[in-house]
């Protein structure tokens, strides 16, 4: 089945560094990826959409310069968390849709845990 | 606009007594529909999906959902519930552009 890696699984940083979390589709070439981020007890918010070689789509209320994400090629995303605070401490999660397939679903990563100290 | 709402925040089970988590959605196409599993801090697994067809869908761990395009619900169901089953279950549809919108989720816990 199609697997979705995330790179680290938990990240701990002090406030005003970078982060940078990668999302790899490991037996599949994904054209679109999406970011989520999950705060404590709460559901999936999407906050962006990744499409290869083209710039990402951000969502509503979703810092473009704070939120970096670059999706260079068909199997890797990265999310690039910059002058990170405690407030963006959260459970980033990923996913990847296979491309060229029909009634496709989307295939998410394990998540990343990021805490800003 | 698309949403999906999950009535029940949280649910008590016994074990080996059935379950159904319910979810209605808004979304003016048909819609595809998911139900994920969520275990404390870990990722998401699906359960079962819906696209088109039969409107009964059969899933992994013995878990069913029902598609009723008149009520835009998508319940998800189980006969017998087990102590693994206790975690967090979200409702998903796909919209136009293929964003997933998640419910709110609910928490199920099961009794020994």
């Amino acid at each position: 089945g199609a697997v979705v890696s995330q790179h680290p699984s938990w990240v701990i940083c002090k406030s005003g560094t970078s982060v940078k979390i990668e999302c790899r589709s490991l037996d599949f070439q994904a054209t679109t990826m999406f970011w989520y981020r999950q705060f404590p007890k709460q559901s999936l918010m999407l906050m962006a959409t990744s499409n290869e070689g083209s710039k990402a789509t951000y969502e509503q209320g979703v810092e473009k310069d704070k939120f970096l994400i670059n999706h260079a090629s068909l199997t890797l995303s990265t999310l690039t968390v910059t002058s990170a605070h405690p407030e963006d401490s959260s459970f980033y999660i990923c996913s990847a849709i296979p491309a060229a397939v029909e009634n496709y679903e989307q295939y998410f990563g394990p998540g990343t845990r990021l805490t800003v100290t | 606009a698309q949403s999906v709402t999950q009535p029940d925040i949280h649910i008590t089970v016994s074990e080996g007594a059935s379950l159904e988590l319910r979810c209605n959605y808004s979304y003016g196409a048909t819609p595809y529909l998911f139900w994920y599993v969520q275990s404390p801090g870990q990722g998401l697994q699906l359960l079962l999906k819906y696209f088109s067809g039969d409107t009964l869908v059969q899933g992994i761990k013995g878990f069913e959902a029902e598609f009723k395009r008149s009520q835009s619900s998508f319940n998800l169901r189980k006969p017998s519930v087990h102590w693994s089953d206790a975690a967090e279950y979200f409702c998903a549809v796909e919209t136009s552009y293929d964003k997933v919108i998640f419910g709110p989720g609910t928490s199920l816990s099961v009794i020994p």
